[in-house]
């Protein structure tokens, strides 16, 4: 089955400096790779999401990269802001977020210093 | 503002006894899908359903948990008899098969005694 891999556990920067975290898969299938944010004591929610058949995608502060052939897929944040301190999770799917499940990786603790 | 719904929130209880997880999900979505949350295994799914029949139970430990859809406003996943090692927070997720955005419900936090 599908595994996901996600780097740092952990991330620590200054408020209005640029966040990066980076995700790899291993099954070749996958089409669909979301981004989740967790905050404590809620459940994931959606931030921003790409399709194996786009490169980059931008929302506002938020951009994601996928390159297939490596099968790796990182998420950009710029401009931090307090409220951005949050577990982020990615994860992965063949059909797609509404059709089958998500492999998800063990989540990045990012915490935004002021 | 549509949202999905979990009961009961917290939930205590002893090893061996029945516990029974709901979820609401979101009017007319036709994908339902079950994750545990542990420190150790991070997000898992469990088992998902669409148009309530279920697609995929193959990460559910067969033996003690079960999962069903009496109708399309109800979701339950039940465990018998519950060991310590369920101790967990299980949300619930619905979405539809032709868009992408599964939503995610609050959650149960289990503890297991």
């Amino acid at each position: 089955g599908e595994n996901v891999e996600q780097h740092p556990s952990t991330l620590s920067v200054q408020e209005g400096d640029s966040a990066v975290i980076k995700c790899t898969y291993s099954d070749s299938a996958s089409n669909y790779f979301p981004w989740y944010k967790q905050e404590l004591g809620k459940g994931p929610q959606l931030i921003i999401d790409i399709r194996s058949n786009v490169g980059e995608k931008k929302d506002q502060r938020i951009a994601v990269t996928l390159n297939k052939t490596a099968k790796h897929f990182s998420l950009h944040i710029t401009e931090t802001q307090p409220e951005d301190s949050a577990v982020y999770f990615c994860a992965a799917s063949i059909k797609g977020g509404g059709a089958d499940g998500l492999t998800f990786g063990k989540g990045t603790h990012l915490i935004i210093q002021p | 503002d549509a949202r999905v719904t979990q009961t009961p929130r917290d939930k205590v209880t002893e090893m061996g006894q029945e516990v029974t997880m709901r979820c609401q999900p979101i009017l007319g979505h036709n994908t339902v899908f079950w994750y545990r949350q542990t420190m150790m295994q991070g997000l898992e799914l469990l088992a998902y359903f669409r148009n309530r029949a279920p697609l995929d139970d193959s990460g559910m430990p067969k033996d003690r948990f079960s999962a069903e859809m009496p109708d399309a406003t109800l979701a339950t996943l039940k465990i018998q008899p519950s060991e310590p090692r369920d101790s967990a927070v299980y949300f619930c997720a619905s979405g539809w098969d032709f868009l992408d955005t599964q939503y995610f419900g609050p959650g149960t936090r289990l503890t297991v005694l």
